[in-house]
């Protein structure tokens, strides 16, 4: 079967960093998508890896490693706008999986 | 430009009735997806459309729900005998020719199901 997992909350302070793990088992891969969502919003595209490495846009990074089915989003210089959701998705084939989300709080 | 577009944004019905919901890609967006999400979950695929055809249709759930997109476009989907267990935001994106792994999504359809 297909699944993704991701930590269902995660908390921090404004400045600091974060790290968002996702581990995926599909029974195809073509890449590892990262995606924002506000609440009441449409998830926004961050980032996207097909190859093992990390990948810098901004603030943000992602990270893959398709030996160990395992990616992350980096987060740096917290601000409070970054609370939202964080999904992970794998595209297996023609079709795309996303995992549960990871709810992200800053606090000032 | 304009990004993705749904209508309606809200839709509530009874349990058993007929419902279409409309989206309006990005214009050249070939790629097309339906993906429906409950509260507190990720979006499950439901349907893939490249060009007119339904490339993909493994995640629709059953025969009651039926997408399409006659003329490359705009996509239409349709639930018929709607159910409770049906109640979600469904959301369509699109994506440009050989760009299926940066999707923009559209705002949602709040279907509601009583």
């Amino acid at each position: 079967g297909q699944s993704l997992e991701q930590p269902s909350e995660v908390t921090a302070v404004e400045g600091a960093i974060v790290q968002i793990n996702c581990t995926y088992q599909t029974s195809g891969f073509y890449g590892l998508s990262w995606y924002q969502q506000h609440d009441g919003g449409a998830p926004t595209f961050l980032s996207y890896n097909a190859l093992d490495g990390l990948e810098e846009t901004g603030r943000f990074s992602s990270f893959l490693s398709r030996s160990d089915s395992y990616g992350y989003l980096l987060l740096q210089e917290l601000q409070m706008k970054d609370s939202a959701s964080y999904f992970c998705a794998v595209r297996d084939g023609q079709n795309f999986v996303f995992g549960p989300g990871t709810r992200l709080s800053v606090l000032p | 430009g304009a990004g993705v577009s749904q209508t309606p944004s809200n839709k509530v019905t009874e349990k058993g009735k007929y419902v279409e919901l409309r989206c309006d890609p990005i214009s050249g967006h070939t790629a097309l997806y339906w993906y429906r999400q409950s509260l507190g979950q990720g979006p499950e695929f439901l349907i893939y459309f490249q060009g007119t055809g339904a490339a993909d249709d493994s995640g629709l759930p059953n025969d009651r729900f039926f997408a399409v997109r006659p003329e490359g476009s705009v996509s239409t989907l349709k639930i018929q005998r709607t159910e409770r267990g049906d109640s979600a935001v469904y959301l369509c994106a699109s994506s440009l020719p050989g760009a299926d792994n940066e999707q923009f999504f559209g705002p949602g359809t709040r279907l509601t199901v009583l």
